[in-house]
């Protein structure tokens, strides 16, 4: 079955320090991965996204990502955490085969930077 | 400029009462999506529509409905068959890559 764990349901870093938010998948074929970010009572924002080539990938507000097929891991990194980076991050992932375009989504990790 | 708007953000109902999320979008995307989030459970897909006039069922579609008479436009209705409306709903439409654009949220409440 096609899935996405994010195993941490919270993360809590000091600011200035590095942070990790864990995310891996199972899907068959290769798959289109992402990452969304979500502040309280607000819509989820469009952080960053990979499809295929180089296995670290560069967002938006200084996050990245590295795609690891071996582990099937899509972890997402800042290498200095802000305490504005305090939020709900979601992991999702999408099929290739066929037309439909439905994403599966991993439950979330709650990211709190401690000033 | 360009984006997802939904309306409204706050909107409470009685029991019985159908309820309609407007949603609106200006990107010229053709797939349209309505997601409904609860605490701990993450998002869980209500209905998609990839083309004007043509919709699909997501995991959760019992108790709602919705149409897609306009490119633009994928309103939501909330029925009184829907056992536990009280959620938070997002709207969101989707680049060919699959990469979502969400709207800011409509927070139901059943009184």
């Amino acid at each position: 079955a096609q899935s996405v764990a994010q195993p941490e349901d919270q993360v809590n870093v000091a600011e200035g320090n590095p942070l990790t938010v864990k995310c891996t998948y199972s899907v068959s074929g290769n798959p289109y991965l992402f990452w969304y970010v979500q502040y309280p009572n607000r819509g989820l924002q469009f952080l960053l996204k990979y499809i295929t080539g180089d296995n670290l990938v560069k967002g938006s507000y200084g996050f990245e990502a590295e795609f690891n097929k071996s582990q099937t891991s899509f972890h997402l990194k800042k290498p200095s955490a802000l305490v504005s980076d305090s939020a709900l991050y979601f992991c999702a992932v999408r099929d290739i085969p066929g037309n439909n375009r439905k994403l599966i989504w991993g439950l979330g990790t709650s990211l709190a930077v401690n000033p | 400029d360009g984006g997802i708007t939904q309306s409204p953000k706050y909107l409470f109902r009685k029991e019985g009462q159908n309820v309609t999320l407007s949603c609106e979008q200006n990107l010229n995307h053709d797939a349209m999506y309505w997601y409904r989030q609860d605490p701990g459970q993450g998002l869980r897909l209500i209905y998609y529509s990839q083309i004007v006039n043509d919709f699909q069922k997501g995991d959760i579609a019992e108790g709602y409905s919705v149409s897609r008479e306009k490119k633009e436009s994928f309103p939501l209705t909330v029925t009184s068959a829907q056992k536990n409306p009280t959620a938070f709903y997002l709207c969101a439409s989707s680049l060919q890559t699959g990469e979502l654009f969400f709207g800011e949220g409509s927070r139901l409440t059943v009184l």
